[in-house]
């Protein structure tokens, strides 16, 4: 168990809709990633954020927004979903604002858009 | 721009039989180098971490090797055993410089079966 808590599991929507996925991370660590993973792909990096402000930003698209909460739990929004978007969701977290320290994941939300 | 390529793709071997999976990488400035391991539908979990210094780690019956160098690094698993069977990914790390960009580099994994 790394600590990293997502909900939900799993996640069943139609094109169009909206979702939120929800993360908590591991007690003490300040910054939380969010990478998709789709089938047979590497982890793409999508959003990284420290202690409640954007840090770093990868291949996000701009119909998916994250934040993260003053209890430091985070939240990746996806909305206009396409069946593309159908894919593995992890939230990491790991204590430092840089990648010097180790990083923890989620056992990630599996998110399947018909 | 940076990149991690990893090799094989995917690999079969006979339980209890010996492998070492390859990794190579441009990242720049180097700051540290990760293995994760992956089980199908699970969060990767990480195996060894190795900063430019560290040249061996082990964990277990994995051990990682790292040849800054030559940008080569190599997780060799002993004695393999059927809940090995998962994908190995290579994460490099790059010197922390602000800014938007983030600063890990995925392998794309190598999906390793063992075989009883």
């Amino acid at each position: 168990d790394s600590g990293v808590t997502q909900t939900p599991k799993h996640l069943i929507t139609a094109t169009g809709q909206r979702v939120t996925l929800r993360c908590s991370p591991r007690s003490g660590d300040l910054s939380v990633y969010w990478y998709q993973q789709s089938l047979d792909q590497g982890l793409q990096f999508l959003i990284q954020y420290y202690n409640g402000e954007e840090r770093a930003k990868g291949n996000i698209l701009e119909r998916f927004s994250a934040q993260q909460f003053p209890d430091l739990h985070s939240e990746l929004n996806l909305s206009s979903l396409e069946l593309g978007d159908s894919a593995l969701y992890f939230c990491a977290s790991s204590e430092f604002r840089s990648y010097t320290g180790e990083l923890f994941f989620g056992e990630g939300s599996r998110l399947t858009v018909l | 721009k940076n990149q991690v390529e990893q090799s094989p793709q995917s690999l079969i071997i006979l339980e209890g039989k010996n492998c070492t999976l390859q990794c190579n990488y441009t990242v720049s400035p180097f700051s540290n180098l990760r293995w994760y391991k992956q089980d199908t539908g699970r969060g990767p979990v990480s195996l060894t971490i190795m900063t430019f210094s560290e040249n061996t780690k082990s964990n277990g019956r994995y051990t990682a090797t790292l040849d800054a160098d030559t940008k080569q690094s190599s997780l060799h698993i002993t004695a393999s055993q059927l809940s090995d069977s998962a994908s190995y990914i290579c994460v490099v790390s790059a010197v922390y410089s602000g800014g938007g960009a983030d600063g890990l580099t995925f392998g794309k994994g190598t999906h390793l079966i063992i075989q009883p």
